[in-house]
């Protein structure tokens, strides 16, 4: 099967700047997750979507961050305006279903400058 | 609170020598324990996934092990190869769906 997609691959943009990630889960995987990933640290959760509906955005910095995920399908990750401790990588992944082992996409690595 | 501790934070170790990573949590109620293997750029990829009943599962020349007491749980790799250098990470599950990760462990395989 197709693993999860992920675009751009790496990014840079200046702060301030707006940016937006895209993700394509796996084919009727109900469950997407995006995380950050700060070099050096494990994967933190922003925010988790059960088909087209939010379960999780209690980390997601809102003045900022904003995602959806309009069709229960793929997904966007927009940040606007950008800081520097945004650099990181962006991960997506999907499940079947809540709790079940996951896919991670390859992410996008974002540098802010 | 609930965490996940690893350890070491990095290890390097020679070409076919063997290693154990470590992780610690308080997870609760836990679900189940996952280890993940990231490479260099890449998204992490699931190497085991274990439940509460489970004290081992192996993956080819990784194996697992979990303490439920002691909420333990190592990773031990198997005459190691250059292609083992990668971050591991551990995951914890608790039953409301409550995912938590370890920082991971840096090894680097040197020939």
């Amino acid at each position: 099967e197709a693993g999860v997609a992920q675009s751009p691959r790496y990014k840079i943009i200046e702060k301030r700047q707006s940016v937006a990630f895209w993700c394509n889960p796996i084919s009727g995987h109900a469950t997407l997750y995006w995380y950050q990933q700060i070099l050096g640290q494990g994967p933190k959760l922003l925010i988790q979507f059960q088909n087209n509906g939010v379960v999780d955005d209690s980390q997601l910095p809102k003045d900022r961050f904003s995602a959806e995920r309009l069709k229960g399908v793929d997904s966007t990750l927009k940040i606007q305006p950008a800081k520097l401790e945004d650099s990181a990588v962006y991960l997506c992944a999907s499940s079947s279903r809540l709790g079940d082992g996951y896919t991670f996409g390859s992410g996008t690595r974002l540098t802010v400058v | 609170k609930n965490q996940v501790e690893q350890s070491p934070q990095s290890l390097i170790i020679l070409e076919g020598k063997n290693c154990t990573l470590q992780c610690n949590y308080t997870v609760s109620p836990f679900s189940n324990l996952r280890w993940y293997k990231q490479d260099t750029g890449r998204g992490p990829v699931s190497l085991t996934i274990m439940t509460f009943s489970e004290n081992t599962k192996s993956n080819g020349r990784y194996t697992a092990t979990l303490d439920a007491d002691t909420k333990q749980s190592s990773l031990h790799i198997t005459a190691s190869q250059l292609s083992d250098s990668a971050s591991y990470i551990c995951v914890v599950s608790a039953y409301n769906n409550d995912m938590r990760f370890g920082a991971g462990t840096r090894l680097t395989v040197k020939p």
